[in-house]
């Protein structure tokens, strides 16, 4: 099972909006709507921000927001802050019934 | 509150045998599957496996099939992943988190292994 492709850095700037692409194959991002992403800070454990492709968890900012089209998943964050500066990860059920990360995606708000 | 609370940190030598826990509280634990995932110093996440403690079916990643080994011992809540000759390579840190249907909504705080001679 190879992990889901993922920009090794993005940026953009304060207040500005960004996009984090995930690309997998069918047996993955594209069979299922089950793509989920993660936040982690330095030292900290992942923290769940989209689920189901495009859902979010209680108490998470609404500007993130997720999407997918064919093999593709992204992650948008509006509005940037300087506090969302840190690494995302996407995540897949697979059609092993396992689940598969993304590489990670380091974001820098300028 | 749900909380998944596992084992300190560990430093072992290669060869040496290690099993480090996750404790499971707030919710009832059997009905829902604890996975692990590790991450190497500076690296990304990588799936390693996965238990129902019900009935402690397990699915492992192949990648970690036979490497490591996941039981659970739900009389009291927890789960554990285990290694019976750590190697070098093994130094990472290793999370457990609860799948709630297909994603992982709560997570452990990190156990780190540091295997060195």
């Amino acid at each position: 099972q190879s992990a889901l492709t993922q920009p090794a850095s993005v940026s953009g700037s304060l207040g500005q909006s960004t996009t984090i692409s995930c690309t997998g194959t069918s047996s993955d991002v594209g069979g299922y709507n089950y793509v989920s992403w993660y936040q982690q800070h330095p030292g900290k454990a992942p923290k769940l921000m989209i689920y189901d492709v495009s859902n979010r968890p209680s108490g998470v900012s609404n500007r993130f927001s997720g999407s997918k089209s064919g093999n593709t998943a992204s992650l948008t964050i509006s509005g940037l802050q300087a506090e969302d500066e840190t690494d995302y990860y996407c995540s897949s059920f697979t059609s092993s019934s396992t689940w598969v990360f993304g590489g990670g995606t380091k974001l820098t708000v300028l | 509150e749900v909380q998944l609370v596992q084992s300190g940190a560990e430093v072992k030598k290669p060869g040496e045998s290690l099993k480090i826990s996750c404790k499971g509280s707030g919710y009832s634990f059997t009905n829902y599957w604890i996975g692990w995932v590790r991450q190497m110093p500076g690296k990304g996440l990588e799936w390693m496996g996965i238990i129902y403690p019900s009935d402690s079916d397990i699915r492992y990643s192949p990648s970690f099939q036979g490497q490591v080994i996941i039981s659970v011992d739900k009389s009291i809540s927890t789960a554990y992943l285990q290694w019976s000759s750590l190697k070098a390579s093994d130094t990472a840190v290793y999370y457990c988190a609860r799948r709630y249907e297909k994603y992982f909504d709560y997570w452990g705080q990190g156990t780190l292994v540091t295997v060195s001679s």
